[in-house]
C-alpha cells in the first residue's frame, strides 16, 4: 500500500514532442505528489508538485495531471527539448512527510 | 546550486574498510535526509534527522550509522564495506520535515 509505481522505465521522444510519465499509488492518505528531475552526476531537484485538491498544475512546459479517483498522476513535458533529457522520479507523501519514491524514468529527447 | 554541500565527492576504498560521508544542509534547514542510489537505480531512503534527533529510518543496514550534530551538519558512517555498497550517497535537507527536499550533488563511493 506504500508503493508508488512509475512507468515507463525509459522513454525516447523526438524534439518538440510531448513526453508523458505516469505514476500510480495505493495509499489514499497521500496528499503531496512531487516530481523530481535528476541530471547525470547531479542530485535530484524538485521540478513541480501537486496536492489532491486540484486536478492539474502547470509550470512552463511542465504539467502535472492528477486523477484522485484513479489514484494516478502524470507528468507531461510539452515541446520536449534535448535539455530535458534526465531521469524523472515521481513521489508521494502523507502527513508524516515521508516520501515514497517511484523507480524513475530515464527520458531521452532526440534532436 | 541547492545549497547542500556533501564531501567527499568521490571516494575509493577497499572491502572491509570504514568511511564517513559529510553533509552540510542549506542554511536554516533543520531536517537532513540520507539516500543511497546504486548504478541506474532508484533512490533508497536510509535515514532522516530533524534538529539533531532521528526522525525516520528506512532501509539502512546495521553496518551504517548516521548522526546530526548541534550545528546541524550530518555524517553517514559506513563500515565493513562490501562491493555492493558502491553507490552514490545523497544528502538532502528541508526546513522542516517536508516533501520538498533540496539534494546535494552526492558522494560517489567505490568499494574495490
Amino acid at each position: 500500500q506504500q508503493q508508488v509505481k512509475q512507468s515507463p522505465q525509459s522513454l525516447i521522444v523526438q524534439k518538440g514532442g510531448i513526453s508523458i510519465i505516469n505514476c500510480a499509488y495505493e495509499n489514499t492518505a497521500f496528499d503531496y505528489f512531487p516530481w523530481y528531475q535528476q541530471f547525470p552526476g547531479k542530485g535530484p531537484a524538485l521540478l513541480i508538485a501537486i496536492r489532491p485538491d486540484v486536478s492539474e498544475k502547470k509550470e512552463g512546459r511542465f504539467t502535472i495531471s492528477f486523477n484522485k479517483s484513479a489514484k494516478q498522476f502524470s507528468l507531461h513535458i510539452m515541446d520536449s527539448q534535448p535539455g530535458d533529457s534526465a531521469t524523472y522520479f515521481c513521489a508521494a507523501s502523507g502527513s508524516n512527510y515521508q516520501l515514497i519514491w517511484g523507480a524513475g524514468t530515464k527520458l531521452i529527447i532526440k534532436p | 546550486d541547492s545549497g547542500v554541500t556533501q564531501t567527499p565527492k568521490h571516494l575509493i576504498t577497499a572491502t572491509g574498510q570504514r568511511v564517513t560521508l559529510r553533509c552540510s544542509p542549506r542554511s536554516g534547514d533543520l531536517s537532513v535526509y540520507w539516500y543511497q542510489q546504486s548504478l541506474d537505480q532508484g533512490l533508497q531512503f536510509l535515514i532522516q534527522y530533524y534538529n539533531g534527533e532521528e526522525r525516520a529510518k528506512g532501509n539502512i543496514l546495521e553496518r551504517f550509522s548516521a548522526q546530526q550534530f548541534p550545528d546541524l551538519h550530518s555524517e553517514l558512517n559506513l563500515s565493513s564495506l562490501e562491493l555492493g555498497d558502491s553507490a552514490l550517497y545523497f544528502c538532502a535537507s528541508s526546513v522542516q520535515p517536508s516533501g520538498e527536499l533540496f539534494f546535494g550533488e552526492g558522494s560517489r563511493l567505490t568499494v574495490l
